[in-house]
Formats: structure tokens, C-alpha cells, sequence
């Protein structure tokens, strides 16, 4: 158990709908990433939150937005949603995050496959 | 533009032979290299890291290598059991940035 915990762990949805992924990241990590994996695609980064403020951002979609919450968990919302966003979908943590990869590590939740029909 | 790369998408190998996992990267400034294991309807686990002062980081059966002028780094597994059969990912950073890229995986398969 990484002490990630991403919720739903599938969702089922329509094209043209809207969905919300929820992130807990581990007790006293500041740093959530979000992670798109395709199909025969790797781990593509869409964004990073530190401390509640967005830190960086990978290949996001407009139509993709994430938050950080106070109590540091993270949502990623997804709308107009189509097909081609059916993926797998990981939240990360990390401490102590803040331009100090010396010892840095990801811990990953079991991710939220999400299926656009 | 997929700054690290895993070239093979699968590998099988013998119980007990060792396992060789490639990654290269282009960008220069990555300095910070880590192994992901991933299995199957679970989220990748952190297996072993590198720093670009290091060319060789060591954890029980698993070793990485980075060859820095190559950009290449590889991990070895040795023996190689069946419990390994996984998907391995290379991920890479730079320490002014906040990015990690990871490579497109390998399937590991290790025949009993």
C-alpha cells in the first residue's frame, strides 16, 4: 500500500460528460502529480501541484483541470469528455517536492480507468 | 516529444538468468533516474534510483547503471525470479525542475 488513495477506481461515462477523479496523497507529502497512461503509451504528466499551487503542467488538455485542495488532496476534472480520453488515470505524491530531487520518489495510487463510451 | 525512451516493449527471460532492462533519455540536464515496477491493476511501486553523480546504485538482486554520455541507463536483475514478471517503467528528472518523464515501459515476463 503506497498511502495514495485515488477514487473512483472505475468510471463509466458517456462522450460529452464530465468527471471528477479524487486524490489523497500520503500523510505529509505537499507534491500531487497527475498522470495520463493510454493504451501502449507510457506515463504522460499532465500536471503538478505543490502546497496548493499549481507547480507544473505536462500535456494537459483545456478541457482537463486540476486542484489542490488545503488538506492537500487533489481532483482532476475532466469534461467534454471523448473517447480518446479513455485511460488510465494515476495520482502521485511526493515529499519533499520543491526543486529537491536528490532523494525525490512518486508514490503512485492504483489509479482511477477511466472508459468513455 | 518523448524525452525518455524504452525501446523494447517486452522481454522474456528464464528463472534464475539475469534480466536486462534498457532506457536512454535526450535531455542533458536529466540528473535524477528511478525504476518503476508495475503490475497489473496496480499503480507503478518505486524499485531503484540513480543520481547523475553515480554511474552504479545497487539494491539486492536489482542494479541500475547510467552511462551519462550515452544517455542510457539499464537495469539488471539477477537472479531473475517469477514474482519480477511486470511492467518496468524509467522515469527521469531534472533537479531545477519538477517534472518526471517516464519512458513507455517494458513487459517482463521471467519463465519458471
Amino acid at each position: 500500500d503506497s498511502g495514495v488513495t485515488q477514487t473512483p477506481k472505475h468510471l463509466i461515462t458517456a462522450t460529452g460528460q464530465r468527471v471528477t477523479l479524487r486524490c489523497s496523497p500520503r500523510s505529509g507529502d505537499l507534491s500531487v502529480y497527475w498522470y495520463q497512461q493510454s493504451l501502449d503509451q507510457g506515463l504522460q504528466f499532465l500536471i503538478q501541484y505543490y502546497n496548493g499551487e499549481e507547480r507544473a503542467k505536462g500535456n494537459i488538455l483545456e478541457r482537463f483541470s486540476a486542484q489542490q485542495f488545503p488538506d492537500l488532496h487533489s481532483e482532476l476534472n475532466l469534461s467534454s469528455l471523448e473517447l480518446g480520453d479513455s485511460a488510465l488515470y494515476f495520482c502521485a505524491s511526493s515529499s519533499p517536492g520543491l526543486n529537491n530531487n536528490g532523494d525525490e520518489k512518486l508514490f503512485f495510487g492504483s489509479g482511477t480507468q477511466l472508459s468513455v463510451l | 516529444d518523448q524525452q525518455v525512451k524504452q525501446n523494447s516493449p517486452s522481454l522474456s527471460v528464464q528463472e534464475g538468468r539475469i534480466s536486462i532492462l534498457n532506457c536512454d533519455y535526450t535531455n542533458s540536464m536529466f540528473d535524477y533516474f528511478l525504476w518503476y515496477k508495475k503490475y497489473p491493476a496496480e499503480g507503478p511501486t518505486f524499485l531503484i534510483s540513480i543520481s547523475s553523480i553515480k554511474d552504479k546504485n545497487e539494491d539486492g538482486r536489482f542494479t541500475v547503471f547510467l552511462n551519462k554520455s550515452a544517455k542510457h541507463l539499464s537495469l539488471h536483475i539477477v537472479p531473475s525470479q517469477p514474482g519480477d514478471s511486470a511492467v518496468y517503467f524509467c522515469a527521469a528528472s531534472a533537479v531545477t525542475g519538477n517534472q518526471f518523464y517516464f519512458g513507455t515501459g517494458t513487459s517482463l515476463t521471467v519463465i519458471p
